[in-house]
């Protein structure tokens, strides 16, 4: 199984900060056949389901800002928020789907410093 | 606009049965794969099974293979998973989620299930 470690299992950023969040996995994510790396992020707030805010790594999910953004490729890869709003506090996950089981991150809790 | 209504959890006692259900409306049900994520209570996400659109592909978690089984009804519009041999560490929300790309774009509320004598 692919295990994903993300860093750090929290932060606290002050607003209008930059905010990066790592995630490792133990295993390339990229699909030869499609040249994707398969990695979304998913931004979750109490009380809600996950939100999906970036897919193939790199690609932003329709209707999510582009204050958010993601990249890396292979075994690395980082969500990064450039100017952190009042509203992007929760916890985020990463999680492969390049091969079953789709495994998530641990989450890393955001907060307002 | 897409739905999916989760329906079936309670609390249920170590050992025994239960079969959640997800309803799905708003899109074409039949075009797409599902997945059953599960979250415990104050702890992250736990990614349960995935079923393909077809119903031709199942794959689990290792967590609950052999235990769970996803299915699904393309003509009910529905999605299914079936527990057995149920234990404590069940105990989660468990969300239905639609696959687009690979990954999982609209999920439902979630339901909760309480493995507990």
């Amino acid at each position: 199984d692919i295990v994903m470690t993300q860093s750090p299992d929290s932060l606290a950023v002050s607003l209008g900060e930059r905010v990066t969040i790592n995630c490792k996995s133990s295993q390339r994510v990229l699909h030869s056949s499609t040249n994707k790396n398969y990695l979304a992020w998913f931004q979750q707030k109490p009380g809600q389901p996950p939100r999906l805010l970036m897919y193939w790594a790199s690609y932003r999910e329709s209707g999510v800002p582009d204050r958010f953004s993601g990249s890396g490729s292979g075994t690395d890869f980082t969500l990064t928020i450039s100017s952190l709003q009042a509203e992007d506090v929760a916890v985020y996950y990463c999680q492969q789907s390049h091969s079953p089981p789709y495994t998530f991150g641990q989450g890393t809790k955001l907060e307002i410093k | 606009q897409v739905q999916l209504v989760e329906s079936g959890g309670g609390v249920v006692q170590p050992g025994r049965s239960l079969r959640l259900s997800c309803a799905a409306s708003g899109f074409t049900f039949s075009s797409y794969a599902f997945h059953w994520v599960r979250q415990a209570p104050g702890k992250g996400l736990e990614w349960v099974a995935v079923i393909w659109y077809d119903g031709s592909e199942k794959y689990y978690a290792d967590s609950v293979k052999g235990r769970f089984t996803i299915s699904r009804d393309n003509s009910k519009k529905s999605l299914y998973l079936q527990m057995n041999s149920l234990r404590a560490e069940d105990t989660a929300v468990y969300y239905c989620a639609r696959d687009v790309r690979g990954t999982e774009d609209y999920w439902g509320q979630g339901i909760l299930v309480t493995v507990s004598s």
